[in-house]
């Protein structure tokens, strides 16, 4: 298996909802991360899970938060988002911790919308 | 800091016709240099890599050479096809801790390769 799997494939959720992105691997990565992707744009780094640790949040709102219950597994649970937080968002992951340069292999995302 | 700089495009070429999208970057230290691609409403996929100086990364007909006296990473291909119609991003990865483990991205070419 060398896919990063992500469930559902696309998310309409009202400003009060509360939602969870879901992220898989089974290709043994220990680095895992979340990137939120805008139409026409690169994707942007969110979050970055190292051995199941989050190691990195780049100053991301707290109605996002992620969950990593184990190697296999990334969560991003959604809270009180608003309309500007419409995005493609991806899962990625790399095979060693994110200080060692391993490639990283992406998910097909999560195509949200806020309404 | 860290940065990818590409040609922005569009490009819109015929079938069979050959294709340069420029990439240059800045980067404190050496870093690892890829393309991705993103067909239209997927995730990224890793197109090519290189992970030092006078590397050359290929797959599926498209090419770069890791070039570090112009701090550049043109893809080429010799003969598009419909089917390589995408967004393309350079990206760089730098080793070492903090800042530097992620990817960053170039803001990405759209490609339109017509019948």
């Amino acid at each position: 298996d060398t896919e990063v799997t992500q469930t559902p494939k696309h998310l309409v959720m009202g400003m009060t909802n509360k939602k969870s992105l879901k992220c898989e691997q089974h290709m043994g990565h220990r680095a895992m991360y979340w990137y939120k992707q805008k139409a026409k744009k690169p994707p942007e780094l969110m979050f970055v899970y190292s051995y199941e640790k989050l190691s990195i949040n780049e100053s991301v709102p707290s109605r996002f938060s992620p969950e990593c219950p184990n190697s296999s597994l990334l969560n991003l649970h959604l809270h009180a988002l608003q309309p500007e937080d419409s995005a493609l968002y991806l899962c990625a992951s790399s095979q060693y911790g994110e200080t060692i340069l391993g490639e990283y292999t992406f998910g097909s995302g999560t195509r949200l919308t806020v309404v | 800091g860290n940065s990818v700089t590409q040609m922005e495009g569009p490009v819109t070429l015929s079938e069979e016709a050959f294709l340069t999208i420029n990439c240059t970057y800045t980067a404190t230290g050496y870093p690892s240099l890829f393309w991705y691609v993103q067909y239209p409403g997927e995730g990224l996929q890793l197109l090519l890599k290189a992970t030092k100086a006078d590397d050359k990364g290929s797959n599926k007909g498209f090419e770069a050479t890791y070039r570090k006296e112009t701090t550049s990473f043109h893809l080429e291909k010799g003969s598009v096809q419909v089917s390589d119609s995408a967004v393309y991003f350079c990206a760089l990865r730098l080793g070492g801790g903090g800042s530097n483990y992620k990817l960053t991205f170039g803001k990405g070419t759209l490609l339109t390769v017509n019948p």
